[in-house]
């Protein structure tokens, strides 16, 4: 299994300001990935987070806005740039850790995600 | 896109209820994976099915993988107050290693 914590667990920003979330694993991961949630909704994937390459995007998310760090296996970090109030929401780092041993599945563990407010 | 539905959007029932949920698509998933979320947490993984036809049960939960593997539902019996969550189905997208598609998700509420 894999533990992760994200930095800051929540945060009320102005408008304009930009805010780095941080996201660390207990252990050595294939990937990672970020994603937003609206409270009581469903997960959207923003980006993969590559180890030592440029983050890959989904449709509707670019990297000036959510540039992505990824300097090793267990730690990343995702900066809300120039926020707005359309951009508060639950952000959410996973980890997806393949099946070690024979009859593993694939599973993918989750942070308890960083709660973004912009004024 | 490989779109999961789940059904119903929000449920509220009484202590001791049965309730299911449901997760369906057009597309077939090589797995699919439910998850429950508390307020404030992130989701954490109840179970993944595999095979056509798997039903798995987690002490009052009981969850099916359908035939071909196109839709799963996830049963509980004799529902608690602790049960109360928001239930999102998930399946590992073809197009892309290791990316979950998520479903809408279930607003499921159990009172006293």
């Amino acid at each position: 299994s894999a533990v992760i914590s994200q930095k800051p667990s929540r945060d009320i920003c102005q408008r304009g300001t930009s805010l780095t979330i941080q996201c660390q694993v207990d252990s050595q991961v294939t990937m990672m990935f970020w994603y937003r949630q609206q409270p009581g909704q469903s997960l959207t994937l923003i980006a993969t987070a590559n180890q030592g390459s440029e983050a890959t995007y989904e449709s509707g998310f670019v990297i000036d806005k959510f540039p992505i760090s990824r300097p090793n296996l267990t730690f990343s970090t995702l900066t809300v740039s120039n926020m707005s109030p359309e951009d508060s929401s639950i952000y959410l780092c996973s980890a997806w850790a393949v099946g070690v041993q024979r009859g593993d599945t694939d599973t993918q563990y989750f942070g308890p995600g960083t709660r973004l407010t912009v004024l | 896109t490989q779109l999961l539905e789940q059904s119903p959007q929000f449920l509220s029932i009484q202590e001791g209820e049965n309730l299911t949920v449901y997760c369906n698509s057009s597309s077939v998933f090589s797995s699919l994976q439910w998850y429950r979320q508390e307020p404030g947490e992130g989701p954490v993984l109840l179970v993944t099915v595999v095979t056509g036809g798997e039903v798995k049960k987690l002490k009052r939960l009981t969850f099916q993988f359908g035939d071909a593997r196109k839709d799963s539902s996830l049963h509980i019996t004799a529902a608690q107050p602790g049960d109360t969550g928001l239930y999102l189905c998930a399946g590992y997208r073809t197009d892309s290693w290791g990316k979950l598609q998520f479903g809408a998700g279930t607003q499921v509420v159990v009172t006293p």
